[in-house]
């Protein structure tokens, strides 16, 4: 089993649309956790991290479920910039950072 | 003002060659890492240094060897490259701190022909 796993989609969506992708991990030690953001050809740039209690940044909202190891993102009002690849990042070990594949989503008008 | 710098962008070499990439951050940071992701899209560690000093190395072959000369700068050296090599290599840089996030590079892309 791979240590981050995502859908790698893709998920293709209209503009307004709500999406949401999920991550599951398997290290329960597992200590914080991220969603990155790439876009083709580009380096991979945190879009937010991930608290225990769930947080909210403007379209964006991350939820963490410890119990069930898995952390979700949820995009509101998608927009055409919204196109990207979705990367889930665990952190277990203060230095060990592990990437799930990514899920791609594809905003359309 | 780059945060985190590397170079060069675009490396296309031959079968056997020896080639460095380098890496620089001006954030601070005391950890830095050399991140590899092939055709696929996978974003696979292979390095981490803190401080100077080598914490993880991801059963990368011999062939890699990474030298951090003091904690803003994590060069990766490869000897004798094979066609397998071929892909983008982020450098990254993070507090190394439970929450802190990575900062990349721009990425080097690497051909081996």
């Amino acid at each position: 089993r791979k240590e981050v796993e995502q859908d790698p989609g893709p998920f293709n969506v209209p503009e307004g649309a709500t999406v949401a992708f999920n991550c599951t991990y398997s290290n329960s030690a597992s200590q914080s956790f991220f969603w990155y953001r790439q876009d083709c050809r580009k380096e991979p740039k945190l879009l937010m991290s991930v608290y225990s209690s769930g947080n909210e940044d403007g379209r964006f909202t991350a939820q963490l479920n410890r119990a069930s190891q898995y952390i979700s993102l949820l995009i509101r009002d998608s927009k055409l910039s919204d196109s990207a690849t979705y990367l889930c990042v665990v952190r277990y070990n203060t230095d060990k950072l592990i990437f799930g594949t990514g899920t791609r989503l594809q905003v359309f008008p | 003002d780059t945060a985190v710098s590397q170079t060069p962008k675009y490396l296309v070499t031959q079968m056997g060659n020896d080639k460095s990439i380098k890496c620089e951050q001006n954030l601070g940071h005391d950890t830095m890492y050399w991140y590899k992701q092939d055709s696929k899209k996978f974003l696979k560690i292979m390095f981490s240094y803190n401080n100077k000093e080598l914490i993880i190395n991801e059963t990368v072959p011999n062939r890699f060897s990474p030298k951090s000369p003091d904690k803003a700068h994590l060069n990766l050296h490869i000897n004798s490259l094979e066609l397998g090599d071929s892909a983008v290599y982020f450098c990254a840089s993070s507090h190394g701190l439970d929450n802190s996030p990575l900062h990349f590079g721009n990425g080097t892309r690497l051909t081996v022909t």
